[in-house]
């Protein structure tokens, strides 16, 4: 069965530290990688997202780490926030097209950053 | 705004009974999906629908009932709910015309006792 492994499972943080998550994908056919956030009773949505093109993406505070030949990537959270605590996802899919046949998550990080 | 809606938000269930989870995107997405969220085992696919008049197995199915008669609708059904169905459910869509980005609905909690 195609695996997502992520870790930490849960990680304490204090304001304005950095926060670092990561996984790591068995199928080499997987092209996008997101990282989805979920806070408390809401749904997950997604935050951030990577192609293997390209190494790294950075989206404000927020920055996707790729490294295609150990199969791994990971978030990491600059100057983290109180507001930042939450569960983090990351999944690994097929770009386009792959429905759920090509979509796997990781099992989840709760991340809390302390005042 | 334009999203998923997911009904009921909380029910509390005796076991043995049947329950009918709601799930309607406004999107037009082409596929929808079933999740389940339990502590520690993060997101686990119960069902899903890649366009409607079709259905899969997830990774936890049994116990569980999906239908897609149109493009919007995507209910659950538990036939007889037991206790390890206890669980918060997620309702999910996505596109297939571009990035697969999943688009959840705000979850429905269930206790069945």
């Amino acid at each position: 069965q195609q695996q997502v492994k992520q870790s930490p499972q849960s990680l304490i943080v204090q304001k304005g530290g950095i926060s670092i998550i990561n996984c790591a994908y068995e199928n080499t056919a997987f092209d996008y990688f997101p990282w989805y956030q979920q806070f408390p009773g809401k749904g997950p949505a997604l935050l951030i997202a990577i192609r293997p093109d390209v190494s790294e993406k950075k989206e404000g505070r927020f920055t996707i780490s790729f490294n295609k030949s150990a199969k791994q990537f990971s978030l990491h959270i600059m100057d983290s926030q109180p507001g930042d605590s939450a569960t983090y996802f990351c999944a690994a899919s097929l770009y386009s097209g792959g429905g759920a046949d090509g979509l796997t998550f990781g099992k989840g990080t709760h991340l809390i950053i302390q005042p | 705004i334009a999203g998923i809606t997911q009904a009921p938000t909380s029910q509390i269930l005796a076991a043995g009974r049947r329950m009918t989870l709601r799930c309607t995107q406004d999107m037009r997405h082409n596929a929808m999906y079933w999740y389940r969220q339990d502590l520690g085992l993060g997101l686990r696919l119960i069902h899903y629908s890649n366009t409607a008049g079709t259905t899969g197995k997830g990774e936890v199915p049994d116990g569980y009932s999906v239908s897609r008669a149109n493009t919007d609708d995507f209910p659950l059904t538990l036939a007889s709910a037991v206790p390890s169905q206890t669980s918060v459910y997620f309702c999910a869509s996505s596109d297939w015309s571009g990035a697969n980005v999943l688009t959840f609905g705000a979850g429905s909690r269930l206790t069945v006792l």
